[in-house]
């Protein structure tokens, strides 16, 4: 079965600093998706990036961006310029893309970020 | 763009009381997933849907039922709640089953239980 661990309950960081979060992963499988979720006060869940494990090129958006270690099954997030309104709960899942698998998403605890003014 | 849409938002039952959380996929998406958030826990996967039949279970318990009508939405019924299933509760879809396809979140039916 696969497993998503994430390291770091809470991190910190310095308003426009940049901040990396951790998460590593165990599955058998070589073909996978790998998603950061932001989960704010409100709760809502929002995706901030998503890696294909087949595309060695590292997913990027905006001020986000991975570090996809597929060797090392390690799939860390990096927040530069950090703002205030990226103070959340970061979440990193994983999910099969096997047929007949389930496709459910499979969390990891979850990170909480504390932006500092 | 539509999202997916969740009532009601927030729920308070007595404990051995019903409940019935409600999800509206997006339209065109014919998968439902549901997830159960305990309070600074990590979500759990439920049960999900796929063109209203059921295509994967986690860990649901016996006194949860759910299913997809015809329209895509999905119902999760809860009967004889206990305190312990105070939770957010998320319901997601996707268009197919595809792993491909990314899950869209609702806003979440935050459920109390007195």
């Amino acid at each position: 079965a696969q497993t998503v661990t994430q390291s770091q309950p809470e991190m910190s960081v310095q308003e426009a600093e940049t901040v990396t979060l951790s998460c590593t992963y165990d599955t058998s499988e070589s073909d996978y998706y790998l998603f950061w979720y932001k989960q704010p006060p409100s709760r809502q869940m929002i995706l901030v990036i998503r890696q294909e494990a087949y595309k060695q090129q590292n997913a990027t958006e905006n001020r986000f961006s991975v570090n996809f270690q597929k060797a090392a099954k390690s799939f860390s997030l990096k927040i530069s310029d950090s703002q205030l309104g990226d103070a959340a709960m970061y979440f990193c899942a994983y999910r099969s893309v096997n047929a007949g698998n389930n496709r459910k998403l499979i969390w990891g605890l979850g990170t909480s970020l504390a932006v500092n003014p | 763009a539509a999202g997916v849409i969740q009532s009601p938002r927030h729920l308070i039952k007595e404990k051995r009381e019903t409940a019935t959380l409600k999800c509206y996929p997006i339209p065109r998406h014919d998968t439902v997933y549901w997830y159960q958030q305990g309070p600074g826990q990590d979500p759990q996967f439920l049960i999900s849907f796929y063109e209203k039949m059921q295509s994967d279970k986690g860990s649901i318990p016996d006194r949860f039922s759910a299913q997809q009508f015809s329209d895509y939405h999905s119902e999760l019924n809860m009967s004889s709640l206990e305190l312990g299933d105070s939770a957010l509760y998320f319901c997601a879809s996707s268009p197919g089953t595809s792993g491909r396809n990314e899950q869209f979140f609702g806003p979440g039916t935050r459920l109390t239980v007195l």
